[in-house]
């Protein structure tokens, strides 16, 4: 079974700081992991994944197979980061979501 | 652009009632997948279905039903609506197994 743990339902950033989301991850397989954003008012959006390698916004996420991690970095919040962030993993054709962080940059 | 319409924003229902959400998306994506999110639970699956006329349960597929006759067209329907069914239903599209997803406005549903 897929399951996907977000250890913090709350995340409080100062404008500036470093911003770390946690997410871990279970599964016996070769995994997919993906991080989706949902703004204030907007829709579900795909941040990054894991096979892209990319810096979306200025976040980026390693994944750690020995530590079954892929947490979500940025090394200075800005306001406009505030948003739910959902870590997910697939395998075929679903996709299974953590139970989100949201995270308040506080100016 | 992908673009994932869902029907209504918010809808109004009572008990017992048979509900409807519909969902079109217009770049021929294979998959299609319903889900409900709330707070503390994040998203879950409750169908998905990667052809027309096919459909598999999701996570939490009890009191839910789907319909897709048309590629671009995934129906949500709730067969007897109940209270605890009140929720924010996402609809998301993919063109193929293990790719992005792209999801629709949302529709927040009250049961009353």
């Amino acid at each position: 079974a897929q399951r996907v743990t977000q250890p913090e339902k709350l995340l409080s950033v100062f404008k500036g700081a470093p911003v770390e989301l946690k997410c871990n991850y279970s599964y016996s397989g070769s995994p997919e992991l993906f991080w989706y954003v949902q703004y204030s008012r907007q829709r579900l959006q795909l941040l990054l994944r894991h096979i892209s390698r990319e810096s979306i916004k200025g976040f980026t996420a390693d994944l750690n197979k020995g530590e079954t991690s892929f947490h979500l970095k940025k090394p200075f919040a800005q306001e406009e980061d505030s948003a739910m962030y959902y870590c997910a993993l697939t395998e075929g054709e679903k996709l299974t979501f953590g139970t989100g962080t949201r995270l308040t940059i506080i100016p | 652009d992908v673009k994932v319409t869902q029907s209504s924003r918010y809808l109004v229902k009572r008990t017992g009632e048979k509900v409807f959400l519909e969902c079109v998306q217009d770049m021929d994506h294979e998959n299609m997948f319903w889900y409900r999110q709330d707070p503390g639970l994040g998203l879950r699956l409750i169908y998905f279905s990667y052809d027309v006329k096919m459909k598999e349960k999701g996570d939490i597929p009890e009191g839910y039903s789907v319909s897709r006759e048309k590629k671009e067209r995934f129906s949500l329907i709730l067969e007897s609506a109940s209270t605890n069914q009140t929720s924010m239903y996402l609809c998301a599209s993919s063109r193929q197994v293990r790719q992005p997803q792209h999801f629709g406005d949302g529709t927040r549903l009250s049961i009353l």
